[in-house]
């Protein structure tokens, strides 16, 4: 099966410069998560979907960041302006259903703020 | 509370060697531990995970073990080959509420060859 498509690969910004990433997780699966992952560090969960709907989203910087999932299917992660803070990788990741389920990772956007 | 701790940072063991990863936490609502393996470029993968029913899982060259009283978990990579080389993450979740997962810093491996 396919896995969890990402794009763009790589994108480099100025800050105050906005961005979008999307994502197509793998068909099926309910639940998208978007992660941010800081050189050297652990992803961390920004923002939970289960269909359409918002799960967790308590890590999200709200008055920067933003994400939607239409029709349940796929989803694009916004940052409007970038801080330079946000250069990282951006991963998606889908599951079948609830938090026990594997999550399968998306190859992830590289992200550079300059 | 939401942390986990994970040790060493970075890790080098001889071809055939055993590798342990070390991983803490405070929060006892935890009761799903998976470990991701992360090949630079792509995205972590699901290597093994744990329930704290058990205090020991295998798969094949990989094991977790597990103590629910000290609240640690470890992972041990036996006979371990240059393609291990990657970093390791640890997790750990709750099946109840909407806890997402809480990732580890990471551990670096090389296998020397």
């Amino acid at each position: 099966e396919a896995g969890v498509a990402q794009s763009p690969r790589y994108k480099i910004i100025e800050k105050r410069q906005s961005v979008a990433f999307w994502c197509n997780p793998i068909s099926g699966h309910a639940t998208l998560y978007w992660y941010q992952q800081i050189l050297g560090q652990g992803p961390k969960l920004l923002i939970q979907f289960q269909n359409n709907g918002v799960v967790d989203d308590s890590q999200l910087p709200k008055d920067r960041f933003s994400a939607e999932r239409l029709k349940g299917v796929d989803s694009t992660l916004k940052i409007q302006p970038a801080k330079l803070e946000d250069s990282a990788v951006y991963l998606c990741a889908s599951s079948l259903g609830s938090n026990t389920d594997t999550q399968y990772f998306g190859p992830g956007t590289r992200l550079t703020v300059l | 509370q939401q942390q986990v701790k994970q040790s060493p940072q970075s890790l080098i063991v001889q071809k055939g060697g055993i590798s342990i990863i070390n991983c803490a936490y405070e929060n006892t609502a935890f009761d799903y531990f998976p470990w991701y393996q992360q090949f630079p470029g792509k995205g972590p993968a699901l290597l093994i995970a744990i329930r704290p029913d058990v205090s020991e899982k295998k798969e094949g060259r990989f094991t977790i073990s597990f103590n629910k009283s000290a609240k640690q978990f470890s992972l041990h990579i036996m006979d371990s080959q240059p393609g291990d080389s990657a970093t390791y993450f640890c997790a750990a979740s709750s099946t109840s509420g909407t806890y997402k997962y809480i990732f580890g810093t990471g551990t670096r491996l090389k296998v020397l060859a």
